[in-house]
């Protein structure tokens, strides 16, 4: 099951910015860390953001992420047809829930 | 470079055990702040965590499927192994393992291909 909402779906025109939220509560994102992944229909997720702003080596610098108390965003900037993609966000929840994703978002480019 | 590949039947029959392996190369899970998870994905719906394990050997679990679940580890081998039991038609979908690394602040920062179970009678 997920406990991290995020909005089903997203869609904007090339060279737009669009933003994808992600909301938790105290046990999962208000104390740890929020992770961003991508996931294109049929491929496996790839790591998009760590450590809520953090981008691996070889991630554009027009994703970015961010953090406030018990919800993160990831932004998308200059949004281009191959960021067409599944979108999840994903945090520690403690010991005992062990490791949530988010619902999901897809995001369309017109 | 770090891989790791899923492998497993492509179907089960429902009650019975499944059994995945995740056969890992380029590290190693007796590195300090290491770690391998176990995620599914049903068609068409989000990504599920279901498992970890740690270079100690401690063990973490979906508190909702923690009953039907073990994770298990041979450090010689290189792999991990996730057995889901009682399984149903609901536990249809693709199985990932990924690597945990606390470079990457516990991300997943390397993901395999994906193994596609369908439980079916």
């Amino acid at each position: 099951q997920s406990v991290l909402t995020q909005p089903p779906s997203i869609s904007a025109t090339p060279g737009q910015r669009v933003t994808i939220s992600c909301s938790g509560d105290n046990s999962n994102i208000g104390t740890y860390s929020v992770d961003w992944y991508q996931q294109v229909p049929g491929r496996a997720p790839k790591l998009l953001i760590y450590a809520n702003d953090r981008r691996p080596s070889g991630v554009p610098d027009r994703f970015s992420g961010s953090q406030s108390g018990t919800s993160a965003s990831l932004a998308i900037s200059d949004l281009r047809s191959e960021d067409e993609a599944d979108y999840y966000c994903a945090a520690w929840g403690g010991s005992l829930n062990g490791h949530v994703f988010g619902t999901g978002t897809k995001v369309t480019v017109l | 470079q770090v891989t790791l590949r899923e492998s497993g039947p492509a179907s089960v029959s429902p009650t019975q055990t499944l059994t995945l392996t995740c056969t890992f190369t380029g590290f190693t899970l007796s590195t300090s702040s290491m770690y391998v998870d176990w995620i599914r994905q049903a068609p068409g719906k989000a990504l599920e965590w279901l498992a970890r394990i740690d270079w100690e050997d401690d063990k973490y679990y979906n508190p909702s499927l923690r009953p039907r679940l073990t994770i298990s580890k041979d450090t010689s081998k290189n792999e991990v192994v996730l057995r889901m039991t009682n399984v149903d038609p609901v536990d249809t979908g693709t199985y990932y393992c990924g690597r945990v690394a606390g470079t990457y602040f516990w991300a997943t920062d390397v993901w395999g291909q994906g193994t596609t179970v369908t439980v079916s009678s």
